[in-house]
């Protein structure tokens, strides 16, 4: 398996609904970081959250950290079908200059 | 927009032909990258340079040589590509690369669309 690996692959849910996304790692890290890709396009920064927070909040996203799982979630609340996205995570090795993403989760939020 | 720009969007060149993509920051950045993202992979990260020097090539057929010839600006010059290489290839940049924190956060361009007949 990779170092990011995000679950599921693909997630449909109805606007409204909370919509969460896992993703896990397999060596220490500086920070996680999520990005949101729409269809196509350049990835754009959701929050990073470093390897010594457990917990941050971002308007409707909320991010956990668990170093010892290696694993994080993104949960956003309220979606809407703006929110329809492909969602990655990116570990940031120690070292700094090696930043790796996952395959990412495409989200599909029906109006 | 991120303040990052790529041109062309859009390529299509055959096996045997040169042609260069390119990146340009307005961000006042000291790190840019290249990535490639090809259909269900993750992204894969190609170079990174950090103050104008190449801090990673993670293995990239020669067949991509990348020039970065001041901290705004990125090129990655192709030539005799093969049709697995089309992909979109996504430039971005940071403030500084193993900088930590905010410093590493990347800001991406809208990608080159790269199809090799």
């Amino acid at each position: 398996s990779q170092q990011g690996e995000e679950d599921p692959q693909a997630l449909s849910i109805q606007e409204g609904e909370n919509a969460t996304m896992n993703c896990s790692y397999k060596t220490s890290i500086n920070n996680l970081q999520w990005y949101r890709q729409n269809s196509g396009r350049g990835l754009v920064h959701l929050i990073l959250i470093r390897s010594n927070e457990r917990e941050k909040h971002s308007g409707r996203l909320r991010v956990t950290l668990d170093t010892s799982k290696k694993s994080s979630s993104l949960l956003i609340t309220a979606s809407r079908a703006a929110d329809t996205a492909s969602y990655f995570c990116a570990t940031e090795l120690p070292g700094g200059f090696k930043t790796i993403f996952g395959a990412g989760t495409r989200l599909f939020v029906k109006a | 927009e991120t303040g990052v720009t790529q041109t062309p969007r859009h390529l299509v060149m055959g096996m045997t032909n040169k042609k260069s993509l390119k990146c340009e920051q307005h961000l006042g950045h000291n790190a840019m990258y290249w990535y490639k993202q090809s259909a269900k992979k993750p992204l894969e990260l190609m170079f990174v340079y950090n103050f104008k020097e190449q801090t990673e090539n993670n293995s990239v057929p020669s067949r991509f040589s990348p020039e970065c010839p001041n901290s705004s600006h990125l090129f990655l010059h192709l030539h005799t590509l093969q049709p697995e290489d089309s992909a979109l290839y996504l430039c971005a940049s940071s403030l500084v690369a193993g900088g930590g924190d905010r410093a590493d956060t990347q800001y991406f361009g809208p990608g080159t669309r790269l199809t090799v007949l």
